[in-house]
């Protein structure tokens, strides 16, 4: 079945400093979702990417979807504190006809003051 | 407010026991999920309905039972068939079929096995 692998599992960063989380399907994906969880709470949907190369900005946040719809990245720059969390890419394969996601392992980031 | 509750927050079960978790909400969505997380595992999906009276199994269903009378509720049986129940359970639901629809997620059930 479908697999969405992400790195790295685990980021530490100084407040300040950048960080970049990977995605990658096993798959082609029709398009690819991040979501963010803050500790001790539920995910939130963050953005959507559905075409082929396309780049979406969220003020600091910047993600990506690779151009043959296999990988995504976000990319967050000068982190803040309020960053902390855990980011989900979450896909849906091309073949899918409903609503079903495929989550990745997720990053967790901590960022230290 | 509009949006999906889950209830309890905790909960606590001895083993061999079923129990049940309630999700429910009032967006007006079609498809409601329920995922299981575990720690550096990701959200993996156990069961999920696009519509009243209809629902699938997920990736990981083995031991969990559901149901859909109404379009607002879709609660989770956890039985004890399910060999490792503790984990985090999460419900979620969307506008419908379409592949772009966000999910929006309730606060979860963290259940604890004893």
């Amino acid at each position: 079945g479908q697999q969405v692998m992400q790195i790295p599992q685990y980021q530490h960063v100084q407040e300040g400093e950048d960080f970049t989380t990977y995605c990658n399907s096993s798959t082609t994906l029709s398009n690819i979702q991040w979501y963010k969880q803050r500790p001790g709470g539920h995910p939130v949907f963050l953005i959507q990417l559905v075409k082929s190369g396309e780049v979406k900005k969220q003020k600091r946040l910047t993600f990506q979807f690779g151009e043959a719809k296999k990988n995504s990245s976000l990319h967050i720059t000068a982190t803040q504190t309020t960053d902390v969390g855990t980011y989900f890419c979450a896909g849906r394969s091309s073949g899918t006809s409903y609503g079903k996601l495929t989550f990745g392992q997720g990053t967790i980031l901590t960022v230290h003051p | 407010d509009g949006g999906i509750t889950q209830s309890p927050k905790y909960l606590f079960r001895k083993e061999g026991q079923n129990v049940t978790l309630s999700c429910e909400q009032n967006l007006n969505h079609d498809a409601m999920y329920w995922y299981r997380q575990d720690p550096g595992q990701g959200l993996r999906l156990i069961y999920y309905s696009q519509i009243v009276n209809d629902f699938q199994k997920g990736d990981i269903a083995e031991g969990y039972s559901v149901s859909r009378e109404k379009k607002e509720s879709f609660p989770l049986t956890v039985t004890s068939a399910q060999k490792n129940p503790t984990a985090f359970y999460l419900c979620a639901s969307s506008q419908g079929l379409a592949r772009n629809n966000e999910q929006f997620f309730g606060p979860g059930t963290r259940l604890t096995v004893l």
